[in-house]
């Protein structure tokens, strides 16, 4: 039962540009969201996370959006640097019960210098 | 600060047998958390731990697999008579107690033969 997707496995984008990573989740009662970017042979590790509250939050180059209505989130980065390769993981989870919180299969994104 | 660690970082035995993941989560964090991640698939919750309470064993795939932790130090995943679908890297993260934030470990790479 995947109630977060990632339907893109794999994104290319040249350095310098914006990169949109899509997640997409199914059960209504997730309220927190996060992304998490994982680089080979290392745990993921926590990039931003936004509430049902809010419809955007910004950090720096990445900025995460949320759609309520369409139970759908995205992260962008601008500008893209090849430093961002990695592989980015959706996560949602319903307060207060963050113990359960369910992730996406991931997007490996590559910048291409 | 030192982060998560677990031990040991790639681990290949023979089906059937049984085998042992260690987790060491960073010091103060009152919540710790077990996942499964397999080939080209998300995330899979197995365990959580939060403090003196009861631990959350909803995401065992069987019983197979237990876990044990010592007070809000380390933890231990036992998968006994491995098979090999239980080949995955096992990743290990802690929280700091009230936060949806979790810091994941290196994993454990386990491959069932």
């Amino acid at each position: 039962d995947q109630q977060v997707k990632q339907n893109s496995p794999s994104l290319s984008v040249q350095e310098g540009r914006i990169s949109i990573l899509n997640c997409d989740y199914t059960n209504s009662m997730f309220d927190y969201f996060l992304w998490y970017k994982k680089y080979p042979a290392e745990g993921p590790t926590f990039l931003i996370s936004i509430s049902s509250i809010k419809d955007k939050n910004e950090d720096g180059r990445f900025t995460v959006f949320l759609n309520k209505s369409a139970k759908h989130l995205s992260l962008h980065i601008v500008p893209s640097q090849p430093g961002d390769s990695a592989v980015y993981f959706c996560a949602a989870s319903a307060r207060p019960n963050n113990n359960d919180m369910r992730f996406g299969a991931g997007t490996r994104l590559t910048v291409k210098p | 600060g030192a982060g998560v660690s677990q031990s040991p970082s790639n681990k290949v035995t023979e089906k059937g047998k049984d085998v042992e993941l260690r987790c060491d989560p960073i010091s103060g964090h009152t919540a710790l958390y077990w996942y499964r991640q397999r080939l080209g698939q998300g995330l899979e919750f197995l365990i959580y731990f939060q403090g003196n309470s009861a631990p959350d064993k909803s995401g065992l795939p069987s019983d197979r697999f237990s876990a044990e932790r010592t007070g809000e130090s380390v933890s231990t995943l036992t998968i006994q008579r491995t098979q090999q679908e239980d080949s995955a890297v096992y990743l290990c993260a802690s929280s700091p107690a009230g936060t949806g934030e979790q810091y994941f470990g290196p994993g454990t790479r386990l491959t069932v033969t």
